[in-house]
């Protein structure tokens, strides 16, 4: 089956590097997104990924690796605002959207 | 703000009511989906509108039915509930339907819904 696994919460301090990995097996693949969601707000897209190597946005960067299934997203210089849950999405062959679970994120002072 | 909005943002109902949710997209897209996300679970495709055709019903019991009279405006309307449907119900939209190619969904802020 396909399957989207990444952690569940993660915490770290403000001013820090934090990085959340996601594993995929997936029918195919065409891509992997990250969103992010703040408690009670919509979703919105943070990147999409689908060549293997790193992607740089300001403090938020996302890497692929292809050949393993695996990606991260890789937020620096943490501020109380990046507290939130981030999404993991692989796109399968069909381009049918799996989802993992997310991950919780909390940033301390 | 996405371009998509949601309302009402909250509800509260019981399980012999009848409410419909709402959701309207501004971002000239041709798809529209429903996805209900819980606690600690990915997020569940319900329905996918293709150019206001509905392509997808992944198994959604009956109680939940879905409406798309036009490309910009999606419904759900719900009737005899169950405790257990309580959750985020997220609207979200893309310009290239889905499973027609690779492109990003933006999502409205979603319904809070509380079956009692």
């Amino acid at each position: 089956g396909q399957n989207i696994d990444q952690p569940t919460e993660m915490t770290a301090t403000e001013g820090a590097i934090v990085q959340i990995n996601c594993t995929y097996q997936t029918s195919g693949f065409n891509g992997l997104f990250w969103y992010q969601q703040h408690a009670g707000e919509a979703p919105t897209f943070l990147s999409y990924n689908v060549l293997d190597g790193l992607e740089e946005k300001g403090r938020f960067s996302s890497f692929l690796s292809r050949s393993k299934g695996y990606s991260y997203l890789l937020l620096k210089e943490l501020q109380m605002k990046d507290s939130a849950s981030y999404l993991c999405a692989a796109l399968d062959s069909n381009y049918q959207l799996i989802w993992g679970a997310g991950t919780k994120l909390i940033i301390k002072p | 703000e996405t371009g998509v909005t949601q309302t009402p943002r909250h509800l509260v109902m019981g399980m012999t009511n009848k409410k419909s949710l709402k959701c309207e997209q501004h971002l000239g897209h041709n798809a529209m989906y429903w996805y209900k996300q819980s606690a600690k679970k990915p997020l569940e495709l319900m329905f996918v509108y293709n150019f206001k055709e509905q392509t997808e019903n992944n198994s959604v019991p009956s109680r939940f039915s879905p409406e798309c009279p036009n490309s910009s405006h999606l419904f759900l309307h719900l009737h005899t509930l169950q405790p257990e449907d309580s959750a985020l119900y997220l609207c979200a939209s893309s310009q290239i339907p889905r499973g027609q190619g690779t492109d990003t969904q933006y999502f409205g802020p979603g319904t809070r819904l509380t079956v009692l």
